[in-house]
C-alpha cells in the first residue's frame, strides 16, 4: 500500500523558515518524480514544486521560486521542501504527491497534508 | 499562461447524471486528469489521461475531452459523490495547471 506521510508543518512568523518532510512507502520511491501541491484555506489546488526521480531536475512555481527548495533522499525514501522568506500567502496545507507514471504529469497518490501557517 | 475554467458549482439529484466541465484553449490536444476532494481530505485521482479510471474508482465515473472542453461525467450520482472536483493538465508553458474546482452538490 502506497503511503505518503508529511511532517514539519506549523506556525511560523513572516520571513521565517520551515522544512517539510514526506516519508514514502509502498512503492519504489527512486523510480518516480515527486511533487508538492498546496491548498490555501478555502481555496483551490496550487502546484508548487517538482523533482525528478534521481533529483537531478527540479521545478518551481513562480510564486515560490528563489524561496523554496525541493530535494529528496532516495536512500531514506524521503522528500523535502525547504521553505524560507515565508509570507502570509504561503499559508496552506502542503501535500506531498506521487507522480502517476514515469512520464505522466498526473498524481495518483497524495499524502494527508501538513498545515503551514505564516502569521505574526 | 494556460488557464482552466470550471463552473464553481453543479447540483444534481441522486440517481441522475452530473457533468462537470473544464474549459481551456484547445484542451482536446492535452491530457486531462480529474481529482475528487471531500471536505477535510486529500484529493483522490478519479480520471487520468482524459478517460482512464484508476483501480477502485467506480465505473460511474467517466471522462471525455474534445475541442475546448473536457468533461467529467458521474452517472447514477450518490450522496457520497458530493465533493469538490478539480481538472488538471500539463502545459509546456505553464507546467502543471489546475482548474479552480467545482463543488458538486447532491440535492
Amino acid at each position: 500500500e502506497v503511503q505518503l506521510v508529511e511532517s514539519g508543518g506549523g506556525l511560523v512568523q513572516p520571513g521565517g523558515s520551515l522544512r517539510l518532510s514526506c516519508s514514502a512507502s509502498g512503492f519504489t520511491f527512486s523510480s518516480y518524480a515527486m511533487h508538492w501541491v498546496r491548498q490555501a484555506p478555502g481555496k483551490g489546488l496550487e502546484y508548487v514544486s517538482a523533482i525528478s526521480s534521481n533529483g537531478g531536475s527540479t521545478y518551481y512555481a513562480d510564486s515560490v521560486k528563489g524561496r523554496f527548495t525541493i530535494s529528496r533522499d532516495n536512500s531514506k525514501n524521503t522528500l523535502y521542501l525547504q521553505m524560507s522568506s515565508l509570507r502570509a500567502e504561503d499559508t496552506a496545507v502542503y501535500y506531498c504527491v506521487k507522480a502517476g507514471s514515469s512520464s505522466g504529469y498526473y498524481f495518483d497518490y497524495w499524502g494527508q497534508g501538513t498545515l503551514v501557517t505564516v502569521s505574526s | 499562461s494556460y488557464v482552466l475554467t470550471q463552473p464553481p458549482s453543479v447540483s444534481v439529484a441522486p440517481g441522475k447524471t452530473a457533468r462537470i466541465t473544464c474549459g481551456g484553449n484547445n484542451i482536446g490536444s492535452k491530457s486531462v486528469h480529474w481529482y475528487q476532494q471531500k471536505p477535510g481530505q486529500a484529493p483522490v485521482l478519479v480520471i487520468y489521461y482524459d478517460s482512464d479510471r484508476p483501480s477502485g474508482i467506480p465505473e460511474r465515473f467517466s471522462g471525455s475531452n474534445s475541442g475546448n472542453t473536457a468533461t467529467l461525467t458521474i452517472s447514477r450520482v450518490e450522496a457520497g459523490d458530493e465533493a469538490d472536483y478539480y481538472c488538471q493538465v500539463w502545459d509546456s508553458s505553464s507546467d502543471v495547471v489546475f482548474g479552480g474546482g467545482t463543488k458538486l452538490t447532491v440535492l
